[in-house]
């Protein structure tokens, strides 16, 4: 139990574009998901986390506007990286978790290649 | 002083030996602990949680919690070259899980 899906797994586009990715919890009702970013031989940083029907609530240096993030199901949180730029190019990895006490279960993640 | 601490590493052990990962946390009012493994390129994985003091087993994990030193650590038994990766140590508060930096753990056949 307690997968999440996320795709695409791979993305490479020209700077400017705008990239979507997706999260899906695919057993369980995920009240809260979670987007972070990692940059290779470090961390894991948070971005943001979401609730159902709720605005994100963003960590403190990433801007709002360029990672746009929608929770608008129990099941499916996406995360837009807008104009993206090289500098953008890095690991992202949505989890979800089902209520507070619960773990957070990830999903594969996302390798964004801007070039 | 971080939420959750943990020695970076690199940690190398031979194969067969103990591996033990530590890791403290900050948060006494803490309650719920866990250890998720990471291989390089990929996403973390949930592999252990402990909620109570003392030793959690499952195969050649245990987790152990000292809730009074704020401690938490890993063992890992008869450690495997494909044990190696970056274990996160995850301290779940009120309302947020935080995530050590993770041990980089290599063992070497």
């Amino acid at each position: 139990g307690a997968v999440v899906s996320q795709h695409p797994s791979w993305v490479i586009c020209k700077s400017g574009t705008s990239v979507k990715i997706e999260c899906r919890s695919l057993d369980f009702q995920a009240t809260t998901m979670f987007w972070y970013r990692q940059f290779p031989k470090q961390s894991l940083m948070l971005m943001a986390t979401s609730n159902e029907g709720s605005k994100a609530t963003y960590e403190q240096g990433v801007e709002k506007d360029k990672f746009l993030i929608n929770h608008a199901s129990l099941t499916l949180s996406t995360l837009t990286v807008t104009s993206a730029h090289p500098e953008d190019s890095s690991f992202y990895i949505c989890s979800a978790r089902e209520t507070p006490g619960q773990p957070q279960h990830f999903g594969d993640g996302t390798r964004l290649s801007i070039l | 002083q971080k939420e959750v601490e943990q020695n970076s590493g690199p940690l190398s052990v031979p194969e067969g030996a103990i591996a033990s990962l530590n890791c403290t946390y900050s948060d006494r009012g803490s309650q719920s602990f866990f250890w998720y493994r990471q291989y390089s390129g990929k996403s973390p994985e949930l592999i252990m949680s402990i909620y109570s003091n003392g030793d959690k087993e499952d195969g050649r994990f245990t987790a152990q919690l000292n809730k009074a030193s704020q401690y938490v650590s890993l063992l890992i038994r008869d450690s495997q070259p494909s044990d190696s990766a970056t274990y996160l140590c995850a301290v779940l508060g009120f309302n947020d899980m935080r995530f050590g930096a993770g041990t980089r753990l290599t063992v070497k056949p």
